[in-house]
């Protein structure tokens, strides 16, 4: 099963509102990254957190990461537009077979309505 | 910075036939990555590759998929013989780093169709 599993799966929103995307783990990390995906493109990373950080900020972004719940959560702040996109949490550390690698949830597909 | 480059970005072939995917990782970076994109699965690893070696294989589905990493500026995913199974979006990354530590940088993925 998937390591990263993010919740919810669709999002619909007002622009202007915030969004608050949510994404759980089964094993230790030692950082979990924000990834973003507009329809037909390639993931552009956004954030990444670092297993011994609680909080980090970046423009309109705010992730939060709680290791001992294996949660994290990514909310943009004052939604537009342009920020539907589908949006992915990725685990990095070591996992089933030994190597250290990123492990990609399904995402969460999010629609911000002018 | 022209970023990872992926070719072609549309591949349509008949079942049978061999496909070649090719990637020009950012320049500087050690790391790089093959994944696999779909509805059912999601974003799948196939291989990564760390100074041009093979490291974790463990994703690729099976003796039909191929990948080398001949130069630190080129990566072919090859696929003999295709299926209409492997139909799917396919992303090279590279990063800096160990995967898992650093940021990956995602080409724009090559859309695959067989039929």
């Amino acid at each position: 099963s998937q390591q990263g599993e993010e919740d919810p799966q669709a999002l619909s929103i007002q622009e202007g509102e915030n969004a608050t995307m949510n994404c759980s783990y089964k094993t230790s990390i030692n950082n979990l990254q924000w990834y973003r995906q507009n329809s037909g493109r390639g993931l552009v990373h956004l954030i990444l957190i670092r297993s011994n950080e609680r909080e980090k900020h970046s423009g309109r972004l705010r992730v939060t990461l709680d290791t001992s719940k294996k949660s994290s959560s990514l909310l943009i702040t004052a939604s537009r537009a342009a920020d539907t996109a589908s949006y992915f949490c990725a685990t990095g550390g070591i996992f089933q077979g030994g190597s250290e690698k990123l492990v990609f949830g399904k995402g969460t597909k999010l629609t911000v309505n002018p | 910075d022209a970023g990872v480059i992926q070719s072609p970005r549309h591949e349509v072939t008949e079942m049978g036939q061999e496909v070649t995917l090719r990637c020009k990782p950012i320049s500087g970076h050690n790391s790089l990555f093959w994944y696999r994109q779909t509805m059912m699965r999601g974003l799948e690893l196939l291989i990564y590759f760390n100074n041009n070696v093979p490291i974790d294989d463990s994703g690729m589905p099976e003796d039909r998929f191929s990948a080398k990493m001949p130069n630190a500026s080129f990566s072919t995913l090859k696929i003999q013989p295709s299926e209409p199974r492997d139909s799917a979006v396919y992303f090279c990354a590279s990063s800096s780093g160990l995967a898992g530590r650093q940021n990956q940088f995602f080409g724009p993925g090559t859309r695959l169709t067989v039929l």
